[in-house]
């Protein structure tokens, strides 16, 4: 049965830093993960897509990476800003389930 | 559409009453997906459609809980007899594929159940 980690639960950085959110799975057949991000009382937004060839996806300031062999993915976040607080959310795609999910990482950039 | 829509965003019901949400995905995606997110458990996988079957029911909490899917479009996820343990945010989701299609997600309808 496929379970989904993140670390940290929460983060709090100054505007303008760069960051990393980290997402673990402990089944390595997946056929893609998703990296989302949802803000308070609101639904997902999905940001990336990395199918399970791939190694990476970039949009903007976000650079997804996928190493299937060792079970993670890392959510790259350049020059943070104030509006991407939020909660992100890592799912991987395998099996018979469609996504799970991790609990998220709590994101608070400070101005 | 331009995206899912659900519908209501809001529903509060009592304890025992029975309630529908709908969900109208994004038009042309074959896969449709539920799930439920709690205050504190995250976001768990209820049931996916592809087309108007759904093969596998298993991630359905109880059998209080359906759902089906009409025309390979709306869907409504049906629970009877609420319990105050169903309260949570329903989400909705469509996609193009089910295995490694990106999925996009509705707003949500939250119900409480008093």
């Amino acid at each position: 049965k496929q379970e989904v980690t993140q670390i940290p639960a929460a983060l709090s950085v100054p505007e303008g830093e760069n960051l990393v959110l980290n997402c673990s799975f402990t089944d390595s057949a997946i056929y893609n993960l998703q990296w989302f991000r949802q803000d308070p009382g609101k639904g997902l937004t999905s940001l990336l897509l990395i199918q399970s060839s791939q190694r990476e996806q970039t949009s903007g300031r976000l650079n997804a990476s996928l190493d299937k062999s060792s079970g993670r993915s890392t959510l790259y976040i350049a020059a943070s800003q104030p509006g991407d607080s939020a909660t992100y959310l890592c799912a991987a795609s395998s099996g018979n389930t469609p996504l799970v999910f991790g609990k998220g990482t709590r994101l608070s950039v400070i101005a | 559409g331009a995206g899912v829509s659900q519908s209501p965003s809001n529903k509060v019901t009592e304890k025992g009453k029975d309630v529908e949400l709908r969900c109208d995905p994004i038009s042309g995606h074959t896969a449709l997906y539920w799930y439920r997110q709690s205050l504190g458990q995250g976001l768990e996988f209820l049931i996916y459609f592809q087309g108007n079957s759904a093969p596998d029911k298993s991630g359905l909490p109880s059998d209080r809980f359906s759902a089906e899917r009409t025309g390979g479009s709306v869907s409504t996820l049906t629970i009877q007899r609420t319990q105050q343990e169903d309260s949570a945010v329903y989400l909705c989701a469509s996609s193009l594929a089910i295995w490694g299609g990106e999925q996009f997600f509705g707003p949500g309808t939250r119900l409480t159940v008093l």
